[in-house]
């Protein structure tokens, strides 16, 4: 069984300035990989996502995560946070062909001006 | 991609009595939805996996004769908490799709 880790529960950054949110994933071969995005009370909006072929992978607005087969890991990026981008940051692995997916717990991103 | 919705958007309802939660796809006809819960300041846990047509199938640790999946059609999956208690309160957010899943806006469920 996959699983995923998000060692930040919360991370605190200025506006303006860059954002690295951590993931590392659990899965015996090359997995499925996510990021989501939740504003509270809101459900998911998915930002990103790995299938295969080209490590680093662009998103919607203005992120992107790069994975990492040799460190299990996908961590999201962002050049220049905006204020808009206080939210809370889900990394999630999926095994190809089953289309259930496991979490991590979270990443609390505030952005102070 | 899919357009999800569901059905209500928050409940809160009495101890004891019964709650039904409805997702619809709108734009995918979804053999397979995917029913997560996620209490608060917490991630996503998945409960059940809805089957159109057969029963669902139910991670370990969900009781199934409290959470009752309905999986009738193509673009509808009911998930109904029987008899709840306010540890039942929490977010429940469906999904649909194949290796990308689309999520449901979420149902928050607060049990008095």
């Amino acid at each position: 069984a996959q699983s995923v880790t998000q060692p930040d529960i919360h991370i605190t950054v200025s506006e303006g300035a860059s954002l690295e949110l951590r993931c590392n994933y659990s899965y015996g071969a090359t997995p499925y990989l996510f990021w989501y995005v939740q504003s509270p009370g809101q459900g998911l909006q998915l930002l990103l996502k790995y299938f295969s072929g080209d490590t680093l992978v662009q998103g919607i607005k203005g992120f992107e995560a790069e994975f990492k087969r040799s460190q299990s890991s996908f961590n999201l990026r962002k050049p220049s946070v905006h204020w808009s981008d206080a939210a809370e940051y889900f990394c999630a692995v999926g095994a190809p062909g089953d289309y259930k997916l496991s979490f991590g717990a979270g990443t609390t991103v505030t952005v102070r001006a | 991609g899919a357009v999800v919705s569901q059905h209500p958007s928050w409940v809160i309802c009495k101890s004891g009595t019964s709650v039904k939660i409805e997702c619809r796809s709108l734009d995918f006809q979804a053999t397979t939805m995917f029913w997560y819960r996620q209490f608060p300041k917490q991630s996503l846990m998945l409960m059940a996996t809805s089957n159109e047509g057969s029963k669902a199938t139910y991670e370990q640790g969900v009781e199934k004769d409290k959470f009752l999946i309905n999986h009738a059609s193509l673009t509808l999956s009911t998930l109904t908490v029987t008899s709840a208690h306010p540890e039942d309160s929490s977010f429940y957010i469906c999904s649909v799709g194949a290796d990308e899943q689309f999520f449901g806006p979420g149902t928050r469920l607060t049990v008095l």
